[in-house]
């Protein structure tokens, strides 16, 4: 069955740059979706379609996806932006919703 | 837009359960509507999917045959019951709004969770 893998954990200083992957076989082909949940609240969509942004979040959270691997860049990292972040996909194996094991962002 | 769930608590692990999410500010019967659960320090799992009209109805495998999922659109309400409930069903249970009236559109809006505990 099809797999997202996402490193358990990546950290930025303030000002710096933030990169979050997502890794599936293919996964340029797919519609990839990302979440940020933050400490104790529920997950809010922040990219759609790779690289669309909902309205509302900034445009320092830019997305991409090619090969292997889809990315989620966050540039001037700020401390509001420490959180979870998961990827999303359709399963087209399996019809269904499939999330990435989640990445959480430190800002130190 | 709002999604409120309720129906959360502690159940023995073999009982049942009924979650209830109540759903204002848009158009409920043009969304297709999930339930997506994190249990304690873990990630996002899907749990179960709705299509617009209830006609089509999907579950994880972990949940299949346990759990069923339906809707009211004249009460714009979303339900899952959750029948002979395990200890790992333990988390943490979202009612979601996927954003069209397509299976694979993404998650747009997310409630703010009921806490299942299934404990003896």
């Amino acid at each position: 069955s099809y797999v997202l893998t996402q490193a358990p954990s990546v950290s930025a200083a303030p000002g710096q740059t933030a990169t979050i992957t997502c890794g599936g076989a293919n996964i340029g082909g797919k519609s990839v979706h990302w979440y940020r949940q933050r400490p104790g609240q529920a997950p809010v969509l922040v990219m759609y379609y790779d690289g669309d942004r909902p309205s509302g979040i900034p445009e320092r959270i830019s997305g991409s996806n090619s090969g292997n691997t889809a990315t989620l860049t966050i540039t001037r990292v700020e401390a509001v932006d420490e959180a979870d972040y998961y990827c999303q996909v359709w399963d087209t194996d399996n019809n269904r919703v499939l999330f990435g094991g989640g990445t959480k962002l430190t800002v130190l | 837009v709002q999604l409120v769930e309720s129906g959360g608590g502690l159940a023995q692990p073999g009982r049942s359960l009924r979650l209830s999410c109540t759903a204002s500010g848009f158009t409920f019967d043009d969304h297709v509507m999930h339930w997506v659960r994190q249990g304690p320090r873990m990630g996002l799992e899907w749990v179960s999917s709705a299509s617009w009209n209830g006609e089509f109805l999907d579950y994880a495998d972990s949940v299949k045959g346990r759990f069923t999922v339906s809707r009211d659109n004249a009460k714009d309400s979303l339900f899952l019951q959750m029948n002979s409930l395990r200890p790992e069903d333990t988390a943490l249970y979202y009612c979601v709004r996927g954003r069209s009236t397509s299976l694979r559109d993404f998650l747009d809006f997310w409630g703010q969770g009921t806490l299942v505990t299934v404990s003896s």
